[in-house]
């Protein structure tokens, strides 16, 4: 079975811009999670979905949203790209949102210069 | 709230030794706790987990952790230690109560020598 696949893997964008991050998760799998890993702050959570509905929000401004498709596939958004939004952009995906273990993606890199 | 500790920013132990990499919590409820392994530039790698049951849990590559709940720690052990265990460990935690996010770790670089 697949694993949970990103895209793209890199991204380098400049202030101001807007970006667009997909997820695909696992297949059979119908919550997707969102962190975001940088040195200094560590993994933090963005965000849950579970069939197409946002379950649970971490502690991130407006700027930072994010949907489920009918297909489980998942996107987050950036915009107004700040330098300190740069980071390895982490996706997760459960057979169901609650306990179920999570598994990771490969990440997606995105510098802000 | 919820939070997971990692005390050792890094570990360092010889090759065939072995090896424990600690995690604390502190959760409202009963805890649902991970244990995930990053390498460079890949994501993070499921080892095992504590759902209930028996208090040794054994996981991936020879991993093993034990929840101890009176001391709200959940350390993870192996016993011989391999230069490819070498890598970043993250312990998590998600409170029963459902409708918690999984909380990380700082994380904890273990370094094996040869």
């Amino acid at each position: 079975k697949a694993g949970v696949t990103q895209t793209p893997r890199y991204l380098i964008k400049t202030r101001g811009q807007q970006v667009t991050l997909s997820c695909s998760p696992i297949s059979g799998h119908r919550s997707v999670s969102w962190y975001q890993q940088t040195p200094g702050q560590g993994l933090q959570f963005l965000f849950e979905y579970f069939s197409e509905t946002q379950r649970n929000k971490g502690n991130f401004p407006g700027r930072f949203s994010g949907r489920q498709f009918s297909n489980s596939r998942s996107e987050m958004n950036v915009s107004t790209l700040e330098l300190g939004d740069s980071a390895l952009y982490l996706c997760a995906s459960s057979l169901a949102a609650g306990t179920d273990t999570q598994y990771f993606g490969p990440g997606t890199r995105l510098t802000v210069l | 709230a919820q939070s997971v500790a990692q005390p050792e920013d890094q570990v360092n132990v010889a090759e065939g030794n072995p090896l424990t990499v600690k995690c604390t919590y502190s959760v409202s409820g009963n805890p649902y706790l991970f244990w995930y392994v990053q390498y460079p530039n890949r994501g993070l790698q499921f080892l095992l987990k504590y759902i209930t049951g028996d208090n040794l849990v054994k996981g991936s590559y020879g991993f093993e952790a034990e929840f101890n709940k009176s001391q709200t720690s959940f350390h993870l052990k192996k016993p011989s230690a391999l230069v490819s265990d070498s890598a970043l460990y993250f312990c998590a935690v998600r409170d029963i109560n459902y409708g918690q996010n999984f909380v990380f770790g700082p994380g904890t670089r273990l370094s094996v020598l040869p």
